[in-house]
């Protein structure tokens, strides 16, 4: 069956260290890949967009990762700030184009 | 900075009743979403709508749901009666291409039915 991982478990970090989150799936042949940022009670907000042909996608201080042979995708955040503190979520095409499906998150807390 | 709105913010409704959760997306966007969240649980896709038609829906959307983008402004999701557990937060998207382009999502309805 088709899966999207994202640990489940809360990551906590220091300020100013670089979080690094995973997204691993099975079953699914991607064209691209994106990362959501999501604050509770709120919709997800837009991070990051990677497409399969892409190792690697920097925004300020983010920066994803594609891997289609290990079926991975690594989220790094470099500087870590407290107001990073969220869940970020993975979401990725099953190749429609139509729809998105959502990991269920990784919850980031970034303390001083 | 355009945003996708949606209203109400929250929504109590008694069981069996029929409700309507309203959005007004991004003005030049042409694709539209629905998807929902159930507390603690995973964001799932309900419904696509390009063209004035359905793109694609999911399992969850049954007969119960409809969409409509009346007015070429609004987009709604009606869900005819009700059930216990349709409760969860609904967040509209919009976007300027398919799935693969940058999704703008709403603040989101929280349906509570009681």
């Amino acid at each position: 069956s088709q899966k999207i991982e994202q640990n489940s478990e809360a990551l906590n970090i220091q300020e100013g260290k670089t979080a690094t989150l995973t997204c691993n799936y099975t079953n699914y042949s991607p064209a691209y890949l994106q990362w959501y940022r999501q604050d509770p009670g709120r919709g997800p907000v837009f991070l990051l967009l990677i497409r399969e042909n892409e190792k690697e996608k920097r925004k300020e201080r983010l920066k994803v990762t594609f891997d289609t042979t290990l079926k991975q995708s690594l989220f790094h955040i470099t500087a870590s700030q407290p107001a990073d503190s969220a869940t970020y979520l993975c979401a990725l095409d099953d190749g429609t184009a139509s729809k998105l499906t959502f990991g269920t998150g990784t919850r980031l807390q970034v303390t001083l | 900075e355009p945003e996708v709105t949606q209203t109400p913010s929250h929504q109590v409704t008694q069981m069996g009743q029929e409700v309507i959760l309203r959005c007004v997306p991004i003005s030049n966007h042409l694709y539209f979403y629905w998807y929902r969240q159930i507390l603690g649980q995973k964001v799932e896709f309900l419904v696509s709508f390009y063209n004035n038609e359905i793109s694609e829906k999911s399992e969850i959307f049954d007969d119960q749901f409809s969409v409509e983008r009346p007015d070429g402004s609004n987009f709604t999701l009606k869900i005819r009666s009700t059930k216990l557990e349709d409760s969860a937060m609904y967040f509209c998207a919009s976007a300027t291409g398919p799935m693969n382009t940058e999704a703008f999502f709403g603040q989101g309805t929280r349906l509570t039915v009681v």
